[in-house]
């Protein structure tokens, strides 16, 4: 079936650090989602690309949209203790559910 | 203000029970879902429901069954809890249509088996 391989599993910046997720998917993508799950807390959506090649940015976030649409990335730039969480990618092939990510830990030491 | 309301944080359960989560969303969405976390293995979708009386099984079905009699309400039944249910159970909406709609989830059910 439908799979979304992301890595890190985990990872852990100091402040400051830069932090990059990736995801890849195993088929080509209509668009593609990314959450951020603080802990105890549930998935909130950040954004969806649905462009071949489509970059996005939110402050010091940076997402990107492969060529192939069947890879993505999630940049943060100079890492803040409020970035800490798990971030999901989750990608559609157009039905109306989504395919997640296993998701990548991040862990920002002050 | 969006919301999604899943009617317990925590459950405890013996194996063997039936178990109701019951999960509310107040945005008129057409779609639904039910999803359980695990540690290492992201959200795995159990099913989802794009209509009143509609679902569709997703990638971990088995032991699972669900209920959607109006549109704002979709239920998760385990009919008879084993430990290996022990999990996060999310609750999701959104709208219908495509592209696929961001996900609007709920506080989620800690649910232990024992």
């Amino acid at each position: 079936g439908q799979q979304v391989m992301q890595i890190p599993q985990y990872q852990h910046v100091q402040e400051g650090e830069d932090f990059t997720t990736y995801c890849n998917s195993s088929t080509t993508l209509s668009n593609i989602q990314w959450y951020k799950q603080r802990p105890g807390g549930h998935p909130v959506f950040l954004i969806q690309l649905v462009k071949s090649g489509e970059v996005k940015k939110q402050k010091r976030l940076t997402f990107q949209f492969g060529e192939a649409k069947k890879n993505s990335s999630l940049h943060i730039t100079a890492t803040q203790t409020t970035d800490v969480g798990t971030y999901f990618c989750a990608g559609s092939t157009g039905a109306n559910n989504l395919f997640f990510g296993t998701g990548t830990r991040l862990t920002v030491i002050p | 203000d969006v919301k999604v309301t899943q009617s317990s944080r925590y459950l405890v359960k013996r194996t063997g029970e039936k178990v109701f989560l019951e999960c509310v969303q107040d945005m008129d969405h057409e779609n639904m879902f039910w999803y359980r976390q695990d540690p290492g293995l992201g959200l795995r979708l159990i099913y989802f429901s794009y209509d009143v009386k509609m679902k569709e099984k997703g990638d971990i079905p088995e032991g699972y069954s669900v209920s959607r009699e109006k549109k704002e309400r979709f239920s998760l039944i385990l009919e008879s809890a084993s430990t290996n249910q022990t999990s996060m159970y999310l609750c999701a909406s959104s709208l219908g249509g495509q592209p696929t709609y961001e996900q609007y989830f709920g506080p989620g059910t800690r649910l232990t088996v024992t």
